[in-house]
């Protein structure tokens, strides 16, 4: 069985702190699919970021960054300097192979405090 | 590019009314679509799978009377609500598949904006 989990319910943080969100995943499948999308209170999806199985290295966009390590399942998402535009629900998904379904983490709320 | 579309975005509704939801791929064809349902503070329930010129497939415990799909084109699926009731008010998103795209890509959705029912 495949699976996503989302330890972390909700986080809030001051401005300007680091934050890093959890996401540990279950699969058989040797090549998977990993993604992290925003979800701002407008609704919308934002897509973050996708890793494949086979890329484990890890990502750096501005401040927003993943740690993705196969032998522990997990893939990390961490924000620096978080800012209050970063509040909103954050979910991680994972793809199996030969699969089209998503499989999503129950989401972590992030809540930026000024 | 891939670019998804849902009309309309809010939606209010008198219970026992039907209601649909138009997901459209903007830049794309997409011969498998997705709708899921979100209540609030939760993750993402998919639906129903819904596929070009057949019929939906839809997940357990969803009743397919109540929401009707139908992909018509390689660029449409819609979502009808059927009978509306209260608790039937949600956040529904539809995503898409980019038939066209390999490698990496090629199992990624890309998701629609969401459209909010309510139904009083």
């Amino acid at each position: 069985a495949q699976k996503v989990t989302q330890a972390q319910t909700e986080i809030s943080v001051v401005e300007k702190e680091d934050v890093t969100l959890d996401c540990v995943y279950e699969t058989r499948d040797t090549t998977y699919y990993l993604f992290w999308y925003k979800q701002p209170p407008s609704g919308e999806l934002v897509f973050l970021i996708r890793r494949n199985s086979f890329d484990e290295q890890n990502e750096i966009s501005g401040r927003y960054s993943w740690n993705f390590q196969k032998s522990t399942s997990s893939f990390n998402f961490t924000i620096t300097a978080s800012q209050v535009v970063d509040s909103a629900v954050y979910f991680c998904a994972l793809i199996g192979s030969g699969t089209y379904k998503y499989i999503f983490g129950t989401g972590t709320r992030l809540k930026v405090l000024a | 590019g891939a670019v998804v579309s849902q009309h309309p975005s809010r939606v209010i509704c008198k219970s026992g009314t039907s209601v649909k939801i138009e997901c459209r791929s903007l830049d794309f064809q997409a011969t498998t679509m997705f709708w899921y349902r979100q209540f609030p503070k939760q993750s993402l329930m998919l639906m129903a799978t819904s596929n070009e010129g057949s019929k939906a497939t839809y997940e357990q415990g969803v009743e397919k009377d109540k929401f009707l799909i139908n992909h018509a084109s390689l660029t449409l699926s819609t979502l009808t609500v059927t009978s509306a009731h209260p608790e039937d008010s949600s956040f529904y998103i539809c995503s898409a598949r980019d038939q066209g795209r390999g490698g990496p890509s090629y199992n990624e959705q890309f998701f629609g904006p969401g459209t909010r029912l309510t139904v009083l």
